[in-house]
């Protein structure tokens, strides 16, 4: 089964601060995402990444960035954390070729506050 | 460009109710179609899918059928248990190489013994 690993269920961060939110999946898989939930709103996707040192913008990029130095791993980087960036993170990845009939396989989720 | 309707939350039925959460999409090309479900305190899983007009996707009692002409695929359970408490989204790919997903908002239910 794919495994995709979220650093941290929860995290505590001030205004202001750079924050590191860490994804890793252990099935090889090219194309690895993150999205922000909140309530009334679904899921919105931030960034995706579909190879090493590749990256788009996904819906609402301002305010992030992301970084795939390695296949496996994932980072979303919030330069200047703000508090209406408080929010659920979630990160996914699915393997190339797959086909768009295949899922996304999602972590755990970062539940993130931003004080 | 693409997009997910799905009917506005929060649902709250009782234990062996049926259920149904509606969603209609709008979508470029033939787009391949989905439910994921998020139980309290975990990520997304995928609950079914349906790849093609009048597949009929089904997992868990749960059943959606890709109806093209009327661009739905509504969520439906004969008879739903306390453990289906859950926040359900639609969503849809279009193809392409990215296999980018497009969501609906998210349906809460919950489900009284």
């Amino acid at each position: 089964d794919v495994k995709v690993t979220q650093s941290s269920r929860y995290l505590v961060k001030r205004t202001g601060e750079k924050v590191f939110l860490e994804c890793v999946q252990d099935m090889d898989h090219e194309n690895m995402f993150w999205y922000r939930q909140d309530p009334g709103l679904g899921l919105r996707l931030i960034y995706f990444s579909y190879d090493v040192k590749m990256k788009e913008k996904g819906d609402i990029p301002e305010g992030y960035s992301v970084s795939r130095e390695k296949k496996e791993r994932f980072s979303l980087i919030l330069e200047s954390a703000s508090t209406n960036q408080t929010s659920m993170y979630l990160c996914a990845s699915i393997g190339q070729g797959h086909g768009s009939n295949q899922p996304q396989h999602f972590g755990d989720g970062t539940r993130l506050s931003i004080l | 460009g693409n997009s997910v309707t799905q009917m506005e939350g929060p649902v709250t039925l009782s234990e062996e109710a049926f259920l149904t959460i509606n969603c209609t999409y709008t979508a470029t090309g033939y787009p391949s179609l989905f439910w994921y479900v998020q139980y309290p305190g975990e990520g997304l899983q995928l609950l079914l899918k349906a790849t093609k007009a009048d597949d009929k996707g089904s997992n868990k009692g749960f059943e959606a059928t890709y109806r093209k002409e009327t661009t739905s695929f509504h969520l439906e359970k004969g008879s739903v248990q306390v453990s289906d408490s859950a926040v359900y989204f639609c969503a849809l790919t279009s193809g392409g190489s990215n296999y980018k997903l497009t969501f609906g908002k998210g349906t809460l239910l919950t489900v009284n013994p």
